[in-house]
């Protein structure tokens, strides 16, 4: 049973550049969360998806937005990036049952310069 | 802005000794979890305890909870150079089940 997966591991990009992430939930897990973790920080929520809508959104502009598939799995999105979007960005999704506790993947490294 | 800070920053022990983190919030909170970081990748999920219990164990693990001064303690028992990494706490406030985590503090144990 694969646990949740994010593609790519590192990604460099530049200035005004646009960015996918992919995540692949756990088995069963039908909602996807994001977090922006700046280097020395604890993980900042940026938003969450449910039935392939947000339900929720932290306090991110909307040069980040998100989808999600029908098979669960989900993309973000940054346009016109900032050297401050460089970040650890992961990933993390809760079973159907609507369990609080999140499984993390290990997470997208993006630098921009 | 963080919700939970945890406490100390950084500690450094030896093999064996016990290690002790602390966390604070401010708001009303449904529950708080501890996770563990490895080298800047995914969190792992260590325990959660819910806003009405007061303590809660796993393994060498051992989590309090006082509601009434906003703060609750991690307890690593007889740590190990594995257990080497950062250690976050996570809050859900009342009305969301959205965690918000503090900055972390990362724990060196030296063999």
């Amino acid at each position: 049973d694969a646990g949740v997966t994010q593609s790519p591991t590192h990604l460099i990009k530049t200035r005004g550049q646009q960015v996918t992430l992919r995540c692949s939930p756990k088995s069963g897990h039908d909602t996807v969360s994001w977090y922006q973790q700046a280097l020395g920080q604890g993980p900042q929520f940026i938003f969450q998806y449910y039935e392939e809508e947000e339900r929720q959104r932290g306090n991110f502009p909307d040069r980040f937005s998100g989808h999600q598939f029908p098979n669960y799995s989900s993309e973000l999105n940054v346009n016109a990036l900032l050297l401050g979007d460089s970040a650890l960005y992961l990933c993390a999704s809760t079973p159907l049952t609507g369990q609080e506790t999140q499984y993390f993947g290990p997470g997208t490294r993006l630098l921009v310069l | 802005s963080q919700q939970g800070e945890e406490d100390p920053q950084a500690l450094s022990i030896q093999e064996g000794e016990n290690a002790t983190m602390n966390c604070s919030y401010k708001t009303s909170i449904n529950n708080l979890q501890w996770y563990r970081q490895n080298s800047g990748r995914g969190l792992v999920h260590l325990i959660l305890i819910r806003s009405n219990e007061r303590e809660k164990h796993s393994g060498r693990l051992r989590v309090t909870l006082d509601t009434s001064k906003k703060s609750s303690s991690l307890l690593i028992t007889a740590s190990r150079a594995a257990d080497t990494a950062s250690y976050f706490c996570a809050t859900d406030a009342k009305g969301s089940y959205i965690p918000t985590f503090g900055r972390g503090t990362s724990l060196i144990v030296h063999p």
